[in-house]
């Protein structure tokens, strides 16, 4: 059984290009989580898809931008990048029943901007 | 304001030694608490989770968690620390009551085990 997959692995961009990202979740999983995470720093949530939509959104502005398609698999997509943009960003993967699921992680994808 | 704390930036243990992991929380109420391990160039694995019930939590590899809720803090414990332990443990939170219920983390400590 397969885990999240991410791709790319790993993405170089210059300033002001636009990024796709994405994640395949586990099996039987319908909810896809994206997190960024800065060097040295954990992880921010950015937002989540569930059925196709957006449920919630972390304190990100709106260059960030997702899908979510009806496999349950996700695109992140960053537009006009800055520099500080450069990070890992990790894919998490649950089900939305029940209290709580716990959310699966991808290996993530490294952006680096420059 | 809601946050997760992680004093330690970086513990430096020998092989064989204990290892506790600093973690507190403020949260209005007590949300559901977790530690993460992330490897180099890995995705973040669930060590342990506690949600309610006995404050004492076991989780994967050896490694123990204890939730104090005096103290706003869920501290992790190993009696003993592998050279392979050596990684990056976050420490999450996540409100019961939000609707996505995403992981609010911390800063992360970065532990080395010395041979």
């Amino acid at each position: 059984d397969a885990g999240v997959t991410q791709s790319p692995t790993h993405l170089i961009k210059t300033r002001g290009q636009q990024v796709t990202l994405r994640c395949s979740p586990k099996s039987g999983h319908d909810t896809v989580s994206w997190y960024q995470q800065a060097l040295g720093q954990g992880p921010q949530f950015i937002f989540q898809y569930y059925e196709e939509e957006e449920r919630q959104r972390g304190n990100f502005p709106d260059r960030f931008s997702g899908h979510q398609f009806p496999n349950y698999s996700s695109e992140l997509n960053v537009n006009a990048l800055l520099l500080g943009d450069s990070a890992l960003y990790l894919c998490a993967s649950s089900l939305v029943q029940g209290s709580y699921n716990e959310q699966f992680f991808g290996p993530g994808t490294r952006l680096t901007v420059l | 304001a809601q946050s997760v704390t992680q004093p330690d930036i970086h513990i430096t243990v020998s092989e064989g030694a204990s290892l506790e992991l600093r973690c507190n929380y403020s949260y209005g109420a007590t949300p559901y608490l977790f530690w993460y391990v992330q490897s180099p160039g890995q995705g973040l694995q669930l060590l342990l989770k506690y949600f309610s019930g006995d404050t004492l939590v076991q989780g994967i590899k050896g490694f123990e968690a204890e939730f104090k809720r005096s103290q706003s803090s869920f501290n992790l414990r190993k009696p003993s620390v592998h050279w392979s332990d050596a990684a990056e443990y976050f420490c999450a939170v996540v409100v019961p009551s939000g609707s996505a219920r995403q992981l609010t983390f911390g800063s992360g400590t970065q532990l080395t085990v010395l041979p």
